[in-house]
């Protein structure tokens, strides 16, 4: 059964550009959840998609965006970088039982 | 004050020894989470608790609903469980985690 992918692994981009993130959950996951690690904050959550509709969302700014699609599959996006959003982002799958099952991560550097 | 905290924040341990990890929490819950997070970034999910105690191989995690408390106990400790070790919760009716700040484990040989 495969895993949780995210694509890319790694990406650096300059202040000002944007990116989008992608996340593929495990088949038949319908909750994709996403966050952001950094060394000064630890994990936050950022938003958790299920069946297309965000149910919730973390306090972050507007930059931060995300959307599901029919597939379940989900992409993040983040506007106008900034240095400090520099962080390994994460997303997770959640099945019915209940346990997340978290992808290897984007590690996004900002110059 | 986080809503999540655990204890130690670091802990070094000879090969073999018991470890413990403690968490505790200050808001209402439907399940707990222990998850393992290995240099490089990855998270493995450990356990889910709702209550009582859960038990995979010399993993054992427990819960105390009343004391919003929960333990992680390793035993006969290896210097592969050499990771940091996250404890998070879920709010009832949120799929959103909240996490603690981990406790960066080392084990030495």
């Amino acid at each position: 059964k495969a895993g949780v992918t995210q694509t890319p692994r790694y990406l650096i981009k300059t202040r000002g550009q944007q990116v989008t993130l992608s996340c593929s959950p495990i088949s038949g996951h319908r909750s994709v959840s996403w966050y952001q690690q950094t060394p000064g904050q630890g994990l936050q959550f950022l938003f958790e998609y299920f069946s297309e509709t965000q149910r919730n969302k973390g306090n972050f700014p507007g930059r931060f965006s995300g959307r599901q699609f029919s597939n379940s599959r989900s992409e993040m996006n983040v506007s106008t970088l900034e240095l400090g959003d520099s962080a390994l982002y994460l997303c997770a799958s959640r099945g019915t039982r209940g346990g997340y099952t978290f992808g290897s991560g984007t590690r996004l550097t900002v110059v | 004050k986080n809503e999540v905290e655990q204890s130690p924040q670091n802990l070094t341990a000879q090969e073999g020894e018991f470890i413990t990890i403690n968490c505790s929490y200050s808001v209402g819950i439907s399940a707990l989470h222990w998850l393992q997070q290995h240099p490089g970034g990855g998270i493995v999910s450990l356990f889910m608790l709702s209550s009582g105690k859960k038990k995979h191989g010399r993993l054992i995690a427990t819960i105390n609903i009343q004391e919003k408390h929960s333990s992680l106990h390793i035993t006969a400790s290896h210097p592969r469980d050499s990771a940091v070790y996250i404890c998070a919760v879920n709010r009832p009716g949120e799929e959103k985690l909240t996490f603690g700040t981990g406790t960066r484990l080392t084990i030495i040989p």
